[in-house]
């Protein structure tokens, strides 16, 4: 099992709905959750970090940690066709080490 | 805002040729990640430096050395090139060795072995 899980997708949503996307980590000693979006052959982009039970909001994003469930989900309002990418799920277990653990990443395609 | 930087963005190198890739952090940032991304894969993390120390040491084949320096960029060290070892590399910095603080990716090197 992965340490870090996603669904590959696709997932598709139309211009202007919310795209929901998910994430579990296997280690209960996870500290903080990184979302970062990647286009082709691009680098990661941080979108948001949560390290906090609750939601977190910037702007059009919101990302959502229950840690009890090793849970971590973000939330895309008005989804744009610009947004379409992959969404990197990533955690950091903390205590000596300090890498990112990446999940497979979640493929969104926004329909105009 | 001042960015990661990664030199060369592309390489392309023969098998058992060396490469050297190098990563210049965000000013302040005294923390620096490499990651290797395969085609269709997800970044995996190779090694990391926090004040020009080792910190943290992942999945980096023995032919791969990695340093920082005093002025804080790092430099991938890659011998004896395979065919696998064809993918992107990330540096990615951070502003202090800890679980909450951020990682920025720079653009990544694209390395090419034929």
């Amino acid at each position: 099992q992965k340490e870090v899980e996603q669904n590959s997708g696709p997932l598709s949503v139309p211009e202007g709905a919310i795209a929901s996307l998910n994430c579990t980590y296997s280690d209960r000693g996870s500290q903080s959750f990184f979302w970062y979006r990647q286009y082709s052959g691009k680098s990661p982009e941080l979108i948001m970090f949560i390290y906090s039970n609750g939601d977190k909001e910037d702007g059009r994003f919101t990302a959502q940690l229950n840690k009890a469930s090793q849970y971590v989900s973000l939330l895309i309002r008005d989804s744009q066709p610009s947004d379409s990418a992959t969404y990197l799920c990533a955690v950091n277990v903390g205590g000596a080490t300090n890498k990112l653990i990446f999940g497979t990443g979640t493929l969104l395609a926004v329909q105009p | 805002a001042a960015g990661v930087i990664q030199s060369p963005r592309h390489l392309i190198k023969e098998k058992r040729e060396t490469a050297t890739l190098k990563c210049y952090p965000i000013p302040r940032h005294d923390t620096v990640y490499w990651y290797q991304q395969g085609p269709g894969q997800d970044p995996q993390f190779l090694i990391s430096f926090y004040e020009k120390m080792q910190s943290d040491k992942g999945s980096i084949p023995d032919r791969f050395s990695a340093q920082q320096f005093s002025d804080y960029h790092s430099e991938l060290n890659m011998s004896s090139l395979e065919l696998g070892d064809s993918a992107l590399y990330f540096c990615a910095s951070s502003p202090a060795l800890g679980s909450y603080n951020e990682q920025f990716f720079g653009p990544g090197t694209r390395l090419t072995v034929l």
